[in-house]
């Protein structure tokens, strides 16, 4: 089955700096990747999602990149603000179904 | 649209207990899942419905979990007995075939075995 890691666990920026967080998977069949956002004590939330016959997606300050090759996709968020502190999943995915999900990573936006 | 919801919020029960989760889908979703979120690791899946088939259940640990969703509409998740182990934030998520939107997750059961 499918197996997803995700790194870092923790991540703390300077307000207004940039995050990465990369995932990998194991499955390349995998061709839907959603990235969910978790507030404390909120749900999990999809922030955006990238399909494998796509290399980038924008959507304002948030990226993603994937790279089919390598198994591996990324998120980028621009000009941090501190209501970007959450944790962060990455998920992958055949056609929606069945998704399996990394083990987050905690970013901290810093004032 | 209403979204998924989850009930109870919180549920504290003694190692031996049992407790019963569960989860109403966004109507008209046939995939529902259940997955298990232990303090800082993974989302860990559980097991998937398809209306009221069990599609996939590699994920539940073990049999003193069980889950049901009798007529295809909101589903449960019986922990019979609960062990300390079983501790952590129980979520439900659907889709709709076909979806291109990613699930919808409900805002999830704390569980705590004492």
């Amino acid at each position: 089955g499918e197996n997803v890691e995700q790194h870092p666990s923790t991540l703390s920026v300077q307000e207004g700096d940039s995050a990465v967080i990369k995932c990998t998977y194991s499955d390349s069949a995998s061709n839907y990747f959603p990235w969910y956002k978790q507030e404390l004590g909120k749900r999990p939330q999809l922030i955006i999602d990238i399909r494998s016959n796509v290399g980038e997606k924008k959507d304002q300050r948030i990226a993603v990149t994937l790279n089919k090759t390598a198994k591996h996709f990324s998120l980028h968020i621009t000009e941090t603000q501190p209501e970007d502190s959450a944790v962060y999943f990455c998920a992958a995915s055949k056609w929606n179904n069945d998704m399996r999900f990394g083990a987050g990573t905690r970013l901290t936006v810093k004032p | 649209e209403a979204g998924v919801t989850q009930f109870p919020s919180h549920s504290v029960i003694e190692k031996g207990q049992t407790v019963t989760l569960r989860c109403d889908p966004i109507s008209g979703h046939d995939n529902l899942y259940w997955y298990r979120r232990v303090m800082g690791k993974e989302i860990k899946f559980l097991l998937h419905f398809v209306k009221e088939s069990k599609q996939d259940e590699s994920g539940m640990p073990n049999n003193r979990f069980l889950a049901e969703r009798t007529g295809g509409t909101y589903s449960t998740l019986k922990v019979q007995p609960a062990e300390l182990e079983d501790s952590g934030v129980y979520f439900c998520a659907s889709s709709h075939s076909g979806t291109v939107f990613g699930y919808t997750f409900g805002s999830g059961t704390r569980l705590t075995v004492v």
